[in-house]
């Protein structure tokens, strides 16, 4: 099953817009992280946020950390062609000893240019 | 450094047919965790294998196995294929610094089992 959930499920934005994701989670977290997917490709790690971190920055990434709703957003700045990609939360998650990173369902993300 | 590797890139199977798949992790990193991913169900985790141990086990059938060597390279097994068994199968390296760190994924494997 699915640790978190995100929303939208589907995003389209022109060129230059800022683009918005959340991602809900079930359980308490030792971090947050953002992985974005190419078409069909393997997964690129971009940002980890510590669950005392309440917001980070990475270029134009901002992530944001809510513990008390369980919640975390990405925000993507002035968006380019070259961000249309999905987008995923994860979270370590630990069941009946396992422990596992976790994915949301992901955001997929168009920017028209 | 050099990325994580997989090979191959692309199988077809049929049914009832096993495959291996490969993953050679960033050098140094010595966890590795295989998922698989679907459109329906996902990404969903496998296991992990840290120092030729398999440290980790999701919830997945025991037709799904894997090792790894002592190089840190994984190799991934899939027994008596299924059609639902046709994903992207993803391999996943970290620094074992800490159970918590980032993942650095490699390009996948596409299988299609018909």
């Amino acid at each position: 099953s699915q640790q978190g959930e995100e929303d939208p499920q589907a995003l389209s934005i022109q060129e230059g817009e800022n683009a918005t994701m959340n991602c809900s989670y079930k359980t308490s977290i030792n971090n947050l992280q953002w992985y974005r997917q190419n078409s069909g490709r393997g997964l690129v790690h971009l940002i980890l946020i510590r669950s005392n971190e309440r917001e980070k920055h990475s270029g134009r990434l901002r992530v944001t950390l809510d513990t008390s709703k369980k919640s975390s957003s990405l925000l993507i700045t002035a968006s380019r062609a070259a961000d249309t990609a999905s987008y995923f939360c994860a979270t370590w998650t630990l069941d009946m000893g396992r422990r596992a990173l976790t994915f949301g369902s992901g955001t997929r993300l168009q920017v028209q240019p | 450094k050099a990325g994580v590797t997989q090979t191959p890139r692309y199988l077809i199977k049929t049914r009832g047919q096993q495959v291996t798949l490969s993953c050679s992790p960033i050098s140094g990193h010595r966890s590795v965790s295989w998922y698989q991913q679907t459109p329906g169900q996902g990404l969903q985790f496998l296991f992990e294998y840290f120092s030729e141990t398999q440290r980790n086990k999701g919830n997945f059938p025991g037709r799904f196995s894997g090792r790894q060597f002592s190089n840190s390279r994984s190799e991934m097994n899939v027994s008596t294929l299924e059609l639902g068994d046709s994903a992207l199968y993803l391999c996943a390296s970290s620094d074992s610094g800490s159970q918590y760190n980032e993942q650095f994924f490699g390009p996948g494997t596409r299988l299609t089992v018909l």
